[in-house]
């Protein structure tokens, strides 16, 4: 069974819409950490976010913004009046104890935001 | 200057050639990792290593063999490369934080390998 399961695989929204990408994991450790990376079309991965699985607490940066819910095991990601720049692929990956802290990474959702 | 390096770039070679994808880091991290990225499929572990003496096998090890010449140093090698080892290579580091626990694993720009 996937660990990360990244059920969109492609998402288009039109420019300033709101768009959420969803990320659900599985992990029976009680220590483990949930990452967002964006992939831009030029190929580099670019970190966003990490969260422990202590700290449920939702985080904003700009229009950013990452939803953690222990009891549903997602974390989703949310950006606000999106922009062209934010097409890219997304990723989001988890790291357990168990696992020696190895990064499993969902197939990733692309996102394409229209002008 | 970045980070992370990887040497080449890009790459074309034929099946049954030796190559070899080169990882510098000045980050000083302990920790190192060699992942491929095929379309649709996220990104996979070939082999990570912990220090210079620590090295591991990771999810897609098989035909991949890799050395630690330093901490800042983790090369990855096709002995005899194959057409389905067509794929992005990405190096990556982290290092412990010293709170305990995991750092953030921090990514080179990625070797595009094309193996005809």
């Amino acid at each position: 069974a996937q660990k990360v399961t990244q059920a969109q695989t492609e998402i288009s929204v039109v420019e300033k819409e709101d768009v959420t990408l969803d990320c659900v994991y599985e992990t029976r450790d009680t220590t483990y950490y949930l990452f967002w990376y964006k992939q831009p079309p030029s190929g580099e991965l670019v970190f966003l976010i990490r969260r422990n699985s202590f700290d449920e607490q939702n985080e904003i940066s700009g229009r950013y913004s990452w939803n953690f819910q222990k009891s549903t095991s997602s974390f989703n990601f949310t950006i606000t009046a999106s922009q062209v720049v934010d097409s890219a692929v997304y990723f989001c990956a988890l790291s357990e104890e168990a696992g020696s802290y190895q990064l499993t990474f969902g197939k990733g959702t692309k996102l394409s935001v229209i002008p | 200057d970045a980070d992370v390096t990887q040497t080449p770039r890009n790459r074309i070679t034929k099946t049954g050639k030796r190559i070899m994808l080169e990882c510098s880091q000045t980050k000083g991290h302990d920790r190192m990792y060699w992942y491929r990225q095929d379309p649709g499929l996220g990104l996979r572990l070939i082999y990570y290593s912990f220090d210079v003496k620590d090295i591991n096998k990771g999810e897609i090890s098989d035909g991949y063999s890799v050395s630690r010449q330093a901490q800042a140093k983790f090369s990855l090698s096709l002995e005899s490369a194959i057409p389905n080892q067509t794929a992005l290579y990405f190096c990556a580091t982290s290092d412990f934080s010293t709170s305990g626990g995991l750092d953030t694993q921090y990514f080179g720009p990625g070797t595009r390998l094309t193996v005809l």
